[in-house]
């Protein structure tokens, strides 16, 4: 069993670029999240998705699409990327929703210059 | 609306020292899920326990233990007799079992155990 696995690990981006963290998982987990992790402000989150075909926001979704059309795949997209948007990103997910504990992937750190 | 506070933000002890890290939280849901997760200086978050709001028992496993109050509204993790190993950031989080399906963190205390 793999878990979660995200890729790339690192990204460099310049301004306006745009890319696609992937993050697949293979426990057959309906509910996947994306978090992003800043020094000092703990994980927030981006988006999420109970199912595929369903996604939903979270805290901070602005700059970022996301869609989910298979169970075991849940991209994360930066639309145009921005020097705030540098950070730890990390993919989870759960067997059964907010309410389990989550399986997280080793994280993508991007920097965007 | 949800909120988890860890009000230290790093605790540094001496190896085989009992330490404690702290985790208070606000809900207004009657039903809700308290997790601790630690994260080593690798980088990887991994899942330490899960409670929820109609369970108070504490609970061991090892050297680690969870204090669950509701009339503190407080999830505290204990470590005894630390180890170099727990060195990590340790980070408490709280979900609502009603609407959203959101999963709110603290914002992470940073252990370390010195040798």
């Amino acid at each position: 069993n793999a878990g979660v696995t995200q890729t790339p690990k690192f990204q460099v981006l310049k301004t306006g670029q745009s890319m696609t963290l992937q993050c697949a998982q293979d426990m057959n987990h309906e509910y996947m999240s994306w978090y992003r992790q800043d020094p000092g402000m703990g994980l927030r989150l981006i988006h999420y998705s109970v199912g595929a075909g369903i996604t939903d926001q979270g805290e901070v979704p602005n700059g970022y699409n996301v869609s989910r059309s298979t169970t075991e795949d849940f991209p994360l997209r930066l639309l145009s990327a921005a020097p705030s948007q540098t950070s730890v990103y990390f993919c989870a997910s759960s067997y059964s929703g907010h309410n389990y504990g989550y399986t997280f992937g080793s994280g993508t750190r991007l920097t965007v210059v | 609306a949800q909120k988890v506070t860890q009000a230290q933000t790093e605790i540094s002890v001496v190896e085989k020292e009992d330490v404690t890290l702290d985790c208070v939280y606000e809900t207004r849901d009657t039903t809700y899920y308290l997790f601790w997760y630690k994260q080593p200086p690798s980088g990887e978050l991994v899942f330490l326990i899960r409670r929820n709001s109609f369970d108070e028992q504490n609970e061991i496993s090892g050297r680690y233990s969870w204090n669950f109050q509701k009339s503190t509204s407080s999830f505290n993790f204990t470590i005894t007799a630390s180890q170099v190993v727990d060195s990590a950031v340790y980070f408490c989080a709280l979900s609502e079992a009603s609407g959203t399906y959101k999963y709110i963190f603290g914002t992470g205390t940073r252990l370390k155990v010195l040798a």
